[in-house]
């Protein structure tokens, strides 16, 4: 975990609010995956990032979800307006390649009411 | 399409004992293979990973896998469950032809009793 620093670990907020995730990665690692983890389905990849561009937002469940990545070492993941439905833990991975193990975050637990 | 799937959902082994937690695979292409797992409310850790080298692959923890391309499985294994393995386990694949596919199986939870 020492890797990624995620904030805010835990996060409850009221049906219809803005919630907005933070991930801070070290230096050098070129790729940052978002991942939402429910019991319901699993692991889940969001998006990723290759050189602060995202490449690949397939997993992106709607438009009320939203990430950015301003520079190598900060990036956002938005809902607006959020759902109870997206109340999931999610994670934020770092990666030197797409190829290379991912060291993960230690998460944002997301409840939304 | 490439999928992965973990054939349990839930393992439960007594202290001592060898683990088996199986995964399959279906891709068109070769792919890379990894295990990692997850402790409660921690992020997932690599076990191991597999990209075209050896078929036996040895990762942390005396855990190992084998990839068997023509069963297209990559089991974990170990020999002497230790309680401190009592964790999630998931299975990656991850395939690069005409796109990138990383698809994470459904996970498999491993009890490990005294």
């Amino acid at each position: 975990d020492a890797g990624v620093i995620q904030s805010p670990r835990h996060e409850v907020t009221e049906m219809g609010q803005e919630v907005t995730l933070r991930c801070k990665p070290i230096s050098g690692h070129d790729y940052l995956f978002w991942y939402r983890q429910t019991m319901m389905r699993g692991l889940e990849l969001l998006i990723y990032f290759n050189n602060n561009v995202p490449i690949d937002d397939s997993g992106m469940p709607e438009d009320r979800f939203s990430a950015k990545m301003p520079n190598a070492s900060f990036s956002t993941l938005k809902i607006q307006p959020s759902e109870p439905r997206d109340s999931a833990v999610y994670f934020c991975a770092i990666s030197t390649s797409l190829y290379n193990e991912q060291f993960f975050g230690p998460g944002t637990r997301l409840t939304v009411l | 399409a490439q999928s992965v799937t973990q054939l349990d959902s839930h393992v439960s082994v007594s202290e001592g004992t060898p683990v088996l937690l199986r995964c399959n695979y279906s891709s068109s292409y070769s792919p890379s293979l990894f295990w990692y797992v997850q402790h409660p409310n921690k992020g997932l850790q690599l076990l191991l990973k597999y990209t075209s080298a050896a078929t036996l692959v040895k990762g942390i923890n005396g855990f190992e896998a084998e990839f068997k391309k023509s069963e297209t499985s990559f089991h974990l294994t170990k020999p002497s469950a230790h309680m401190s393995d009592a964790a999630e386990y998931f299975c990656v694949v991850i395939v690069n032809q005409a796109g990138t596919a990383l698809i994470f199986g459904k996970g498999t939870t491993l009890s490990v009793s005294s």
